[in-house]
C-alpha cells in the first residue's frame, strides 16, 4: 500500500478481555516499530522488528503485551487481560532499513484503544 | 542511551509571527534528528530531517530546522506561522540500539503549538 496502514483505528473493549492490533507497513520495509501514545503524554517505545525477528522488546510495559511479525510483513500487537491504564493509541510505524539507513520512519494513524 | 528534550509543553503565537519550537538532545555518535507532525485524531507525519549536510534543514509546508551541534539543538522554525498550523510536534533522534541490531526513533514528550487569528 501507499502507507502504514493499523487496523482496527478504534477498539473499545472490557477490562480483562484480549485484544490484536495490526499494522501493515510499506511494502518493502524491512524495520517495523510499535509505539504507544496515551493522553496528553508523549510517545513510548513498545518494540521494533528488523524482518521477522525482534532484537529490542525492551519497552514492552508488561508480559501481557507480545508482538509478532510474519513474513518480513503485517505485525500484530496482542495485549492480554487487558487493564484500563492500557487505554491509548498504538502507533505503528515502518521504514527501510540497512544498518545505519538514513530514511525516514513513517507512521501509521494509529488504533485508539479505550479500555472500560 | 539516546534521550529527547522539548521543554516547552506549548507555544503560543500570532497568525503571520515566527514560531519556534525547541528541541534539545542527547546521543552518542552521530545523530540523525526528525520532527513530526500530529493534527488531531491523525497519525504523525514526516516535516523534516537532518542526517548530514547544511545544517540547515527546509521540510514541508514552509518549516525549517537548524542543527546546532554545539549546542545538541534541532529547533524547529517558520518564518510566517499560521492558524493551520496549530498541531503538536514531535522531536526525535534516531540511534543506533546498544546491541547494535538496528537504530530506533527516541521522542521528545511533544509541544502544542497554538497559534492564534
Amino acid at each position: 500500500g501507499a502507507g502504514v496502514s493499523q487496523s482496527p483505528s478504534n477498539k473499545v473493549t472490557e477490562k480483562g478481555k484480549d485484544v490484536e492490533l495490526r499494522c501493515d507497513p510499506i511494502s518493502g520495509h524491512t524495520a517495523l516499530y510499535w509505539y504507544r501514545q496515551s493522553l496528553g503524554q508523549g510517545l513510548e517505545f513498545l518494540i521494533y522488528f528488523q524482518g521477522n525477528s525482534a532484537p529490542d522488546k525492551s519497552g514492552l510495559p508488561s508480559d501481557r503485551f507480545s508482538a509478532e511479525r510474519t513474513g518480513g510483513s503485517v505485525s500484530t500487537l496482542t495485549i492480554q487481560r487487558t487493564q484500563q491504564e492500557d487505554s491509548a493509541v498504538y502507533l505503528c510505524a515502518s521504514s527501510l532499513e540497512k544498518g545505519q539507513g538514513a530514511s525516514g520512519v513513517f507512521f501509521g494513524s494509529g488504533t485508539q484503544l479505550s479500555v472500560l | 542511551a539516546q534521550s529527547v528534550a522539548q521543554p516547552e509543553d506549548q507555544v503560543n503565537v500570532a497568525e503571520g509571527n515566527p514560531l519556534t519550537v525547541k528541541c534539545t538532545y542527547s546521543v552518542s555518535g552521530n545523530p540523525y534528528l526528525f520532527w513530526y507532525v500530529q493534527y488531531p485524531n491523525r497519525g504523525l507525519q514526516f516535516l523534516l530531517k537532518y542526517i548530514t549536510g547544511d545544517n540547515l534543514v527546509k521540510g514541508s509546508y514552509g518549516f525549517e530546522a537548524e542543527f546546532n551541534k554545539s549546542q545538541t539543538s534541532f529547533h524547529l522554525k517558520k518564518p510566517s506561522a499560521l492558524v493551520s498550523d496549530s498541531a503538536l510536534y514531535f522531536c526525535a533522534v534516531r540511534a543506533r540500539m546498544n546491541n547494535n541490531a538496528g537504530n530506533m526513533l527516541t521522542f521528545g514528550g511533544g509541544t502544542r503549538l497554538m497559534v492564534k487569528p
